[in-house]
This record gives structure tokens, C-alpha cells and sequence, in this order.
């Protein structure tokens, strides 16, 4: 089985603490996802990754980066943390193209995250 | 651009009722559709899936999903639901695997 891991279910942290949220998946999988997610909103794309140290911006890369150093572990970061980046986050995994299967993510179990 | 549309925010429906959740999208190009399911407090789940070949595809607990290219639909439909489809459902589509697109969300809650 797939299994993506968030380093936290949840997380307290003051405005303007540096926060790095971490995401290890096991599958070998090259494209790697940040995702938030909020109440009436859906998911909305932070950014993703197809492989390592290659990034790119999704919807919503405003106050966040990331880093992709190894293959399996994607990092989200906020620079700055404020209260308006009070949300759930969900990282996803999937393969590259080429099998049925490479067509569906895979996602953790997500890190509620609130800014005070 | 692609988006989602989730009519529905929330669903209530009693045990053993049918049910059916909405989606529609929008896009120019030809677009792979999904359902995914969240239970409280875990992460979302494949539900199933449409890529090609028949319009028609099920999941294997029971649930369906048409995918109707005129209407730009791809609703969700169970003909009777149980206690534990409590969740939320999320519709999304891709059609280059790097970006996908998700709908709002539609809860669904089963009342006995």
C-alpha cells in the first residue's frame, strides 16, 4: 500500500514563526503535492513538485515555499506565519505517467494547522 | 481554465435512501474525472475513477459515477446509502496529471 506521512496532525504556532510542515511517501512516487483545504473552498494547489529540486507554483503559492531535496520527502514552509494561513494541509503523491494507476493521487492523513 | 462545481454543500439523506451528489466541470480540453471521499479526521481517498472507454464506473461499495460529456457532468449516485458513507466527497479533474482540480466539497450526512 501507498503510504503518505505528515510529520503532524496538528500544529500550534505563533504570527511570524517559521513553520516547515513535512511529507514522506514510501512508493517511490515522482510528483509530490501541497495542497490547503477550507471549509467551502475545497482543496486549493500550493504547489507541486515532479521531481527532486524541480518545483512549481500552484494556485495559491502567496507566503509559501517549499524544498525538494530526496526524492521521497516534500517540504512546505512558511516563511512568516499569519493567522490567515489557519488551515488544514494536505500533502498528495502520485507516479508519473505511463500506468492506469499513475492517474490517482495519494494523500496524507493531513496537519491541521493554526496560527495565534 | 478548469474549475468545479459542487452544487451541493451538504446532503442529508436517511439510512437506505438513494442518493446523488453533484459535479460539474468546465473545460475546453478533454479532462479525466474523479471522486474522492474524506472521513472525519483522515485524508482523502480514491473513490473511483473515470479515464476512458465505458461512461458508467463503479466503486466497490457501491457507488457510481456517469460521466455525461454533453452536460459536463460527473455525478456521484448510490441507490441506498448506510450509516458509514458519512463523509465528504470531492469531485476533481485533470487532463495533464500535474494539476488537479477539486470541487468545493459535498457533505454527506446518513441519518438513521
Amino acid at each position: 500500500d501507498v503510504k503518505v506521512t505528515q510529520s503532524s496532525r496538528y500544529l500550534v504556532k505563533r504570527t511570524g514563526e517559521k513553520v516547515f510542515l513535512e511529507c514522506v511517501q514510501d512508493m517511490d512516487h515522482e510528483n509530490m503535492f501541497w495542497y490547503r483545504q477550507d471549509p467551502g473552498l475545497g482543496l486549493r494547489l500550493i504547489y507541486f513538485s515532479y521531481d527532486v529540486k524541480m518545483k512549481e507554483k500552484g494556485d495559491i503559492p502567496e507566503g509559501y515555499s517549499v524544498s525538494r531535496e530526496k526524492k521521497e520527502r516534500f517540504s512546505l514552509i512558511l516563511e512568516s506565519a499569519s493567522t490567515n494561513q489557519t488551515s488544514m494541509y494536505l500533502c498528495a503523491s502520485s507516479p508519473l505517467l505511463g500506468t492506469e494507476t499513475s492517474y490517482e493521487q495519494y494523500f496524507g492523513p493531513g496537519t491541521r494547522l493554526t496560527v495565534t | 481554465a478548469q474549475s468545479v462545481t459542487q452544487l451541493d454543500s451538504q446532503v442529508p439523506v436517511f439510512e437506505e435512501a438513494p442518493v446523488e451528489l453533484r459535479c460539474n466541470y468546465s473545460s475546453s480540453v478533454s479532462v479525466y474525472l474523479f471522486w474522492y471521499v474524506q472521513y472525519p479526521n483522515q485524508g482523502l481517498q480514491l473513490l473511483l475513477k473515470y479515464l476512458s472507454g465505458s461512461t458508467l464506473v463503479e466503486s466497490i461499495n457501491g457507488f457510481e459515477a456517469e460521466f455525461n460529456k454533453s452536460q459536463t457532468s460527473f455525478h456521484l449516485r448510490k441507490p441506498s446509502v448506510h450509516i458509514s458513507d458519512t463523509a465528504e466527497y470531492f469531485c476533481a479533474v485533470t487532463y495533464n496529471f500535474n494539476k488537479f482540480y477539486f470541487g468545493s466539497g459535498t457533505k454527506l450526512n446518513v441519518k438513521p
